[in-house]
């Protein structure tokens, strides 16, 4: 399976501080893709980064990716109590197979 | 746009009986995914559409699952007969031609009791 695997599970900060998330998955990937679910709702895409891409950045958010590690980080900066949400990663197949397979999620918690 | 729908959003029923859940994906994507979500196993991938055909169905779980999709506005995901370790999240989520990224439903909320 390439299904990514999150670490940490869980995460509780203070806002203001910065948040890192994990992924790491076990085959060839096209590309990575990071998720948010907020309590009771569909899953939100937030960023993409390739396979030949090393570092993406979004607003507050910075993707990295070392392929040679097959490794992922989701760094949030300067977190608000908005982004308590839970964080998923997901794979592309290789070859583009059309399948999107999701690791199990950080649950983040950002206190005010 | 009204996004992916859902319907219905929660649904309770006994054991044994017949569950469809519906999806309606954004006009002019292309392809569907049904997903279902346990605190146990995570976000599993079901099953997914190109153009209406099913194109990986690894996922189903087992002959009681079972999804079509008629046409590019609507699928179903139906259980027959439905049993309490059904009790999930199940989530549909569509994608453009040519995109990458997906774009899920609210999600039915599924007790079997």
């Amino acid at each position: 399976s390439q299904q990514g695997e999150e670490d940490p599970q869980a995460l509780s900060i203070q806002e203001g501080e910065n948040a890192t998330m994990n992924c790491s998955y076990k085959t060839s990937i096209n590309n990575l893709q990071w998720y948010r679910q907020n309590s009771g709702r569909g899953l939100v895409h937030l960023i993409l980064i390739r396979s030949n891409e090393r570092e993406k950045h979004s607003g507050r958010l910075r993707v990295t990716l070392d392929t040679s590690k097959k490794s992922s980080s989701l760094l949030i900066t300067a977190s608000r109590a908005a982004d308590t949400a839970s964080y998923f990663c997901a794979t592309g197949g290789s070859g583009n197979t059309g399948k999107l397979i999701f690791g199990q999620g950080t649950t983040l918690q950002v206190k005010p | 746009d009204a996004g992916v729908i859902q319907s219905p959003r929660h649904e309770v029923t006994e054991m044994g009986q017949e569950v469809t859940l519906r999806c309606k994906p954004i006009s002019g994507h292309n392809s569907l995914f049904w997903y279902r979500q346990t605190m146990m196993r995570g976000l599993e991938l079901l099953i997914y559409f190109n153009n209406n055909v099913p194109i990986d169905d690894s996922g189903m779980p087992e002959d009681r699952f079972s999804a079509k999709m008629p046409n590019a506005s609507f699928s179903t995901l139906k259980i027959q007969p439905s049993e309490p370790r059904d009790s999930a999240v199940y989530f549909c989520a569509s994608r453009g031609t040519g995109d990458e990224k997906l774009f899920f439903g609210s999600g039915t909320q599924l007790s079997v009791l």
